[in-house]
């Protein structure tokens, strides 16, 4: 069935250091990859997307590649800021588009 | 403010009482969703809507689950004779119909917290 492995977490970074969060994934054919992140006391926001293979997603700094040939969408951000400590969730849409996630990853970012 | 709301969002409640959430997509959105997170993990899928039709249900939602969206917009998720397993946040998320990879808003969720 489909599935999304990511990364275990928790991440802790300091400052500006690089940053990568690995997702695989498990699917039939080649469907569209999210980055959810979770802010503190915050609702699931779409972070970035790909529709399709070799696709590039990007926003706020991060990045994300979807790779069809090792069916992962690692999320990349060069350099991280206090204010991106949140949850991060790998997820790929089902049949009925419902959302399959990844167990989420919690970074924390220190000053 | 457009986005999903999703009402209450706390509820606690003794074992074996049933509860009732509510959620109000965003106004155009024809699709809306039903998830459950538990601490530590990723949402998971209940139940999908497509106007007020219910399409499609996981094998997570048990008898004790009712979801309905009378008219095709706010969506109401029961849980009758509640158990403390059903403790976790549910969320609702609403996007637009068509194909491809549409982006799911989501609500901020209502915490159950069954005693």
């Amino acid at each position: 069935g489909n599935s999304v492995t990511q990364m275990e977490g928790p991440v802790t970074l300091s400052e500006e250091a690089f940053l990568t969060i690995n997702c695989t994934y498990t699917a039939t054919g080649y469907p569209s990859l999210f980055w959810y992140v979770q802010y503190p006391g915050e609702g699931l926001q779409l972070l970035l997307k790909a529709t399709k293979a070799d696709d590039k997603g990007s926003n706020k700094g991060f990045e994300a590649t979807y790779r069809k040939e090792t069916t992962s969408f690692h999320l990349e951000k060069g350099s991280v800021q206090v204010s991106d400590s949140a949850v991060y969730f790998c997820a790929f849409p089902g049949s009925a588009r419902q959302l399959t996630f990844g167990s989420g990853t919690q970074l924390t970012v220190l000053p | 403010d457009t986005g999903v709301s999703q009402n209450p969002r706390h509820k606690i409640t003794k074992r074996g009482q049933n509860v009732t959430f509510r959620c109000d997509p965003i106004s155009e959105h024809n699709r809306l969703y039903w998830y459950r997170q538990t601490l530590g993990q990723g949402p998971e899928f209940l139940t999908y809507f497509q106007n007020e039709a219910q399409l499609e249900k996981s094998r997570l939602l048990s008898d004790r689950f009712s979801a309905e969206r009378p008219k095709g917009s706010f969506s109401t998720l029961e849980i009758q004779r509640t158990e403390q397993g059903d403790s976790a946040m549910y969320l609702c998320a609403s996007s637009l119909g068509g194909q491809g990879g549409n982006e799911q808003f989501f609500g901020p969720g209502t915490r159950l917290t069954v005693l």
